[in-house]
């Protein structure tokens, strides 16, 4: 099956620094990825879509400034946690799509960001 | 509004039992799509059953069934058989619109199951 992987898996940092996860599809390309991010024992809530060298699209409320998404190549997206603050620890998920003509998207094993 | 509810924060089922999670939607899109997903203690998401809003049948994969009402606006998972490895939280999702624009998924709140020997 579609595997996607994100690395790192958990992260630790100081506050103000930046952050860099990224989010590969190994062995298929994605034309589309998508950003989540999950509170603890919350739901995964949207934060943008990016699609392969254009621009990504921010959901409602999410900082574009503060959350830099790059979707460099078919197999590559990076999410960038600029100056991190404690309230930006949480769970992010990455997803890929192989094709506009794919339902199914699969979704990497998450990184968990802590912020201190 | 709320456009995915999953209305149980926290089911219990006795071990080799059927269990029902529920979920409802809105959408005013005659296109639409709807998943279930499992996520365990560790994080990942894991895919288990799709229903198309124009599909006919209800979908089924394996131990898994989604009782698909679309006059009710409802897509429940039914796991049959219940095995204590099918303790996890478990996610309903929409996608609104064809599969081929866009492709973004709403969640809803959640399902925490748990299965008991």
């Amino acid at each position: 099956g579609a595997v996607v992987s994100q690395h790192p898996s958990w992260v630790i940092c100081k506050s103000g620094t930046s952050v860099k996860i990224e989010c590969r599809s190994l062995d298929f390309q994605a034309t589309t990825m998508f950003w989540y991010r999950q509170f603890p024992k919350q739901s995964l809530m949207l934060m943008a879509t990016s699609n392969e060298g254009s621009k990504a699209t921010y959901e409602q409320g999410v900082e574009k400034d503060k959350f830099l998404i790059n979707h460099a190549s078919l197999t590559l997206s990076t999410l960038t946690v600029t100056s991190a603050h404690p309230e930006d620890s949480s769970f992010y998920i990455c997803s890929a799509r192989p094709g506009s003509y794919y339902n199914e998207q699969f979704f990497g094993p998450g990184t968990r960001l802590t912020v201190l | 509004a709320q456009k995915i509810t999953q209305t149980q924060p926290g089911m219990f089922v006795q071990e080799k039992e059927a269990v029902t999670l529920d979920c409802t939607y809105d959408t005013s899109d005659p296109s639409y799509g709807l998943f279930w997903y499992k996520q365990p203690s560790s994080g990942e998401m894991i895919f288990l059953i799709y229903q198309g809003s124009y599909d006919q049948q209800n979908a089924t994969e394996g131990r898994y069934s989604l009782n698909f009402q679309k006059a009710r606006k409802s897509a429940n998972l039914v796991i049959s058989a219940s095995q204590l490895g099918d303790s996890a939280m478990y996610f309903c999702a929409m996608r609104e619109g064809p599969y081929n624009q866009g492709g973004k998924l709403i969640f809803g709140q959640g399902t925490e199951l748990s299965v008991k020997p």
